[in-house]
């Protein structure tokens, strides 16, 4: 069965310091992955998505992630932390051999500090 | 376009009442999921349509919990009788099978319920 752990419930960096989510995923098969963003009293919003085309994803609001399949991880980054970043952030899986389901981790907070 | 709506944001009700929340997918999407988020469970799929018709009811926590969608453009999730265990935000999200991957979900803004 397919599973994502993001292995930090919170992390906390400095606006203008580099952001890295971890995420490490389990799949039967070739997956796809996402980052889903989701800010205060909002709904979700995809980030980027890995469907087996490149490994390297980039992502809206400069984020990007790269897929390693060696490592079965999905680290999501950022080169300049801003303010309006802080979010939760989900690391998702789908695997279309399955279902149409939607597998998510369970998040992650960004905290950014001035 | 306008996105998922989802009627009502927020919901205050006393436990036993019948609770009813709404959604209207995107134009054209013919996937539609209700999803419910709480602290301690996260974010877990209830169900799934696929034009119209339920696919995968496995997430429905009980049989209190009751969805359907008489069309390609509106949802509900009716909850009857109400828990206070039930005090959760509730999202609903659509995604289509042409163009874009179909995996790919558009989250409503989510309806936040609470149950006393």
């Amino acid at each position: 069965a397919q599973s994502v752990t993001q292995l930090d419930s919170h992390v906390s960096v400095s606006e203008g310091t580099p952001v890295l989510l971890r995420c490490n995923y389990s799949s039967s098969y070739s997956p796809s992955l996402f980052w889903y963003v989701q800010h205060p009293n909002k709904g979700l919003q995809l980030l980027l998505k890995y469907t087996s085309a490149a490994t390297l994803v980039k992502g809206i609001n400069g984020f990007e992630a790269e897929f390693k399949k060696s490592e079965t991880s999905f680290h999501l980054t950022k080169p300049s932390a801003h303010m309006s970043d802080a979010a939760e952030y989900f690391c998702v899986v789908s695997d279309p051999s399955n279902t149409d389901k939607l597998i998510f981790g369970t998040g992650t907070r960004l905290q950014v500090f001035p | 376009d306008a996105g998922v709506i989802q009627s009502p944001r927020h919901e205050v009700t006393e436990m036993g009442q019948e609770v009813t929340l709404r959604c209207k997918p995107i134009s054209g999407h013919d996937y539609l999921f209700w999803y419910r988020q709480t602290m301690m469970r996260g974010l877990e799929l209830l169900i799934y349509f696929n034009n119209n018709v339920p696919i995968d009811d496995s997430g429905m926590p009980e049989d209190r919990f009751s969805a359907k969608m008489p069309n390609a453009s509106f949802s509900t999730l009716k909850i009857q009788p109400s828990e206070p265990r039930d005090s959760a935000v509730y999202f609903c999200a659509s995604s289509w099978t042409s163009g874009d991957p179909r995996d790919t979900q558009y989250f409503g803004p989510g309806t936040r319920l609470t149950v006393l």
